[in-house]
């Protein structure tokens, strides 16, 4: 299976709160996970992103958590800021192919 | 860092028209170019991976013969849009892996395609 799941769909967080987005996956092939923020009218933009042999990766605010028993991955961004407000997209590598999450549309309040 | 630019950033053009969207990797060499489409707050949809040399390698259900993909560079692959219609309208973007081979794609800034 390629799919990537994707949760939740939109989220709203007040600044300075905790962001989370989840995601999860069937294919245990997939060997690259990176999170990508995209601004609208924009190209999406590399985060962060984490192989599975790593639980876990901090770059500043921004943390992804990785289960690979649970095949689940997740994006935390703490003391979020309106700047954040963006859509989120989760993804998978294989074979060089990303397999892309829905999207999650976040949106920060002052 | 690794910068992919596209050109045009948008562009209206009438329907039967043919369009070409060039995507450039500015500071590296890219064998790999991969093109995406993208409808209003969905996902990224991969439509062909286009390699270097060789013909592209296109996605189940997307036309080749309209989404004509050339990749005659190491730095510059280009998508045209053959005899354009009002349902290809969309956000088009590009993206490339850095030579060697590394992990992380890098994407270009899109391209906003209006077919009148």
């Amino acid at each position: 299976q390629q799919q990537v799941k994707q949760s939740p769909q939109s989220l709203i967080v007040q600044k300075g709160g905790i962001s989370i987005i989840n995601c999860a996956y069937e294919n245990t092939a997939f060997d690259y996970f990176p999170w990508y923020q995209q601004f609208p009218g924009k190209g999406p933009a590399l985060l962060i992103a984490i192989r599975p042999d790593v639980s876990e990766k901090k770059e500043g605010r921004f943390t992804i958590s990785f289960n690979k028993s649970a095949k689940q991955f997740s994006l935390h961004i703490m003391d979020s800021q309106p700047g954040d407000s963006a859509t989120y997209f989760c993804a998978a590598n294989y074979a060089s192919t990303l397999t892309f999450g829905k999207g999650t549309m976040l949106l920060v309040s002052p | 860092g690794a910068v992919v630019s596209q050109h045009p950033s948008r562009v209206i053009c009438k329907s039967g028209t043919s369009v070409k969207i060039e995507c450039r990797s500015l500071d590296f060499q890219a064998t790999t170019m991969f093109w995406y489409r993208q409808f209003p707050k969905q996902s990224l949809m991969l439509m062909a991976t286009s390699n270097e040399g060789s013909k592209a390698t296109y996605e189940q259900g997307v036309e080749k013969d309209k989404f004509l993909i050339n990749h005659a560079s190491l730095t510059l692959s280009t998508l045209t849009v053959t005899s354009a219609h009002p349902e290809d309208s969309s956000f088009y973007i590009c993206s490339a892996y850095r030579t060697p081979e590394g992990e992380t794609q890098y994407f270009g800034p899109g391209t906003r395609l209006l077919v009148l």
